[in-house]
């Protein structure tokens, strides 16, 4: 079965710092990955995805994240975060056959102003 | 394009009662999957339906199950509940194919007392 990881239960900064948060997945095969945020009251939504090509991918709010197979990780990095990136993040793993996403257990990021 | 909507969003039952949630997915997205999220275990896969068909099953116990309706609607129902069924189920609709990203609903908070 496939399991995510995220190292970091709570990461707290001061607003301009910047932010890297780790996931690490277990899966022998072609995986999709996946960053989904959840602001305060609101619901999950996509940050970022990578499915094929260009390791290196960008999202939406100056969010990017690398894949790198050799490690079997997907971390999410930002350079300067803002108060409003104040959120939970989850990284989510899917089989490229598979339909169900697996889920990290979160990280939740605190800004300061 | 109107999200994914969930209803009711907030419900209150007591043990050994039974609960439908409701779920209409994006308009055009054929695919709808069931997610439980908890404190103490995250974000677990209940199942999915595609075309009036489970498509995909979570390890959950029989007291949990879903149908989908024509026009890509979906409902699960949960039977018999127990105290640890509390949570926020979330509903998340793709297109179709099983590589398509998911896009979550806000959820429906369920309380069983």
């Amino acid at each position: 079965a496939q399991s995510v990881s995220q190292h970091n239960h709570h990461v707290i900064l001061s607003e301009a710092a910047s932010l890297e948060l780790g996931c690490n997945y277990s899966y022998g095969g072609t995986v999709n990955l996946f960053w989904y945020v959840q602001y305060p009251g609101q619901h999950l939504q996509l940050l970022l995805k990578y499915f094929s090509g260009d390791p290196l991918v960008k999202g939406i709010k100056g969010f990017e994240a690398e894949f790198i197979k050799s490690k079997f990780s997907f971390n999410l990095r930002k350079p300067s975060v803002q108060w409003s990136d104040t959120a939970e993040y989850f990284c989510a793993v899917r089989g490229s056959t598979l339909g169900r996403l697996y889920f990290g257990r979160g990280t939740q990021l605190t800004v300061w102003p | 394009k109107a999200g994914v909507t969930q209803t009711p969003r907030y419900l209150i039952k007591t043990r050994g009662q039974q609960v439908t949630l409701s779920c209409s997915p994006i308009s055009g997205h054929r695919s709808v999957s069931w997610y439980q999220q908890t404190p103490g275990q995250g974000l677990q896969f209940l199942f999915e339906y595609f075309s009036e068909t489970q498509r995909n099953k979570g390890n959950f116990p029989g007291r949990f199950s879903g149908r989908q309706f024509s026009n890509s609607r979906s409902e699960m129902n949960v039977s018999t509940l127990e105290l640890g069924d509390s949570a926020l189920y979330l509903c998340a609709s793709s297109l179709e194919q099983l590589t398509d990203t998911q896009y979550f609903g806000p959820g429906t908070r369920l309380t069983v007392l």
